[in-house]
């Protein structure tokens, strides 16, 4: 049971490429989500989803796209990379338990640089 | 909308004293709050969650958390610092309405147990 795997671990971009952020999970959960980390700001998110084929927005949702064809797979793309997102991004999955009362599980995370 | 505060960026101690972590959230109806511990270069970790029922929380590697509907607080104690503790802590809301695995999170606490 790995949990949640997030690849790659670390990257570098130029301005105006565009890249996939990739998550699995093995947990058969509902839910996963995207975040960005960002010193002092906590985490954010920027995509969410509810179950395959369902996605919506967060709080942070422009220049990423997402869409969730499977269960255990939620990829994150960039479109055309900026320095502004330059950022630690995580995934996270959780059950729906009841009403969403479970925990989420966190990835280990993508260290992005856009130069 | 809702939001959290950790007015604390870091909090140091020496180890064998009782370390708190605060947390004050704004949202509307009754929350679910979590708690998350991050490592270096690590993901996030679930410590513990309320949902309903005791105020007080017990969670992992000894901590623990009081939740406070009037003070509309959350605060993260353990009894008896160490230094393996010394990591960066989250408090996180998330409305039991919302969609999805939507959580919110403070700005993160840096927590430094000294020898």
């Amino acid at each position: 049971n790995a949990g949640v795997t997030q690849t790659p671990k670390f990257q570098v971009l130029k301005t105006g490429q565009s890249m996939t952020l990739q998550c699995a999970q093995d947990m058969n959960h509902e839910y996963m989500s995207w975040y960005r980390q960002d010193p002092g700001m906590g985490l954010r998110l920027i995509h969410y989803s509810v179950g395959a084929g369902i996605t919506d927005q967060g709080e942070v949702p422009n220049g990423y796209n997402v869409s969730r064809s499977t269960t255990e797979d939620f990829p994150l793309r960039l479109l055309s990379a900026a320095p502004s997102q330059t950022s630690v991004y995580f995934c996270a999955s959780s059950s729906r338990g009841i009403r969403g009362n479970t925990e989420a599980f966190f990835g280990q995370g993508t260290r992005l640089t856009v130069v | 909308a809702q939001s959290v505060a950790q007015p604390e960026d870091q909090v140091n101690v020496a180890e064998g004293n009782p370390l708190t972590v605060k947390c004050t959230y704004s949202v509307s109806g009754n929350p679910y709050l979590f708690w998350y511990v991050q490592y270096p270069n690590r993901g996030l970790q679930f410590l513990l969650k309320y949902i309903t029922g005791d105020n007080l929380v017990k969670g992992s590697y000894g901590f623990e958390a009081e939740f406070n509907k009037s003070q509309t607080s959350f605060h993260l104690k353990k009894p008896s610092a160490l230094v393996s503790d010394s990591a960066l802590y989250f408090c996180a809301v998330r409305p039991p309405e919302a969609a999805g695995n939507k959580l919110t999170f403070g700005g993160g606490t840096r927590v430094l147990v000294k020898p």
